[in-house]
């Protein structure tokens, strides 16, 4: 099993739309958790940390279930700039270990349309 | 400040020559991670270097690839007798402690074997 799953999509949805991604991790010890976006043919650039209270940064939220282990992004009021894909990424280490790696997500496509 | 470097931003090469892919992480990030990601495709993790401690290789997809870190800052990534399929971008991101902070990418490295 895959440490991290995402649905590809892809989401096509109208500007000003609100749309979420799920993403579900294999180890219950994970302790660090990212959504990161990536626009075509350019690198993968930190979107927002996730943190266990939930967290909010402008139009976008963040959760996490310990239970089910999974994670959620939503979007509100999307842009068409929203547009690209949007990684998944989690930390399988114990807690407090440093040395563990992150885990990349294959991604989930999303197209703002005007 | 500065963020990730990397160079040369593309590089085409024929089938069966070595190349040589360097990276310049943000300075004082203890930890080092290389990926590769071909068109269309999710990012694939190659190796990863954290502080002094022994790299993990496990992502290293034969013995023609190697990595080196100097000094616990710069990083190459050597692919010898290189192969059509070895064409990718190759990423390098950095971290200020291995797995539980956030990496930072660099722009990647455009490779196309001949």
């Amino acid at each position: 099993r895959k440490e991290v799953e995402q649905d590809p999509g892809p989401f096509n949805v109208p500007e000003g739309a609100t749309v979420a991604f799920n993403c579900t991790y294999s180890n219950s010890a994970s302790q660090s958790f990212f959504w990161y976006r990536q626009d075509c043919r350019k690198e993968p650039k930190l979107l927002m940390s996730v943190y266990s209270s939930g967290n909010e940064d402008g139009r976008f939220t963040a959760q996490l279930n310990r239970a089910s282990q999974y994670i959620s992004l939503l979007i509100r009021d999307s842009k068409l700039s929203d547009s690209a894909t949007y990684l998944c990424v989690v930390n399988p280490a114990d807690r407090g270990s440093t040395l563990g790696r992150l885990y990349f997500g294959r991604g989930t496509q999303l197209t703002v349309w005007p | 400040g500065a963020g990730v470097s990397q160079s040369p931003s593309n590089k085409v090469t024929e089938k069966g020559k070595d190349v040589e892919l360097r990276c310049d992480p943000i300075s004082g990030h203890t930890a080092l991670y290389w990926y590769r990601q071909s068109l269309g495709q999710g990012l694939e993790f190659l190796i990863y270097f954290q502080g002094n401690s022994a790299p993990d290789k496990s992502g290293l997809p034969s013995d023609r690839f190697s990595a080196e870190r100097t000094g616990g800052s710069v990083s190459t990534l050597t692919i010898q007798r290189t192969q059509q399929e070895d064409s990718a971008v190759y990423l390098c991101a950095s971290s200020s402690a291995g797995g539980v902070r956030a990496q930072y990418f660099g722009p990647g490295t455009r490779l196309l074997v001949l």
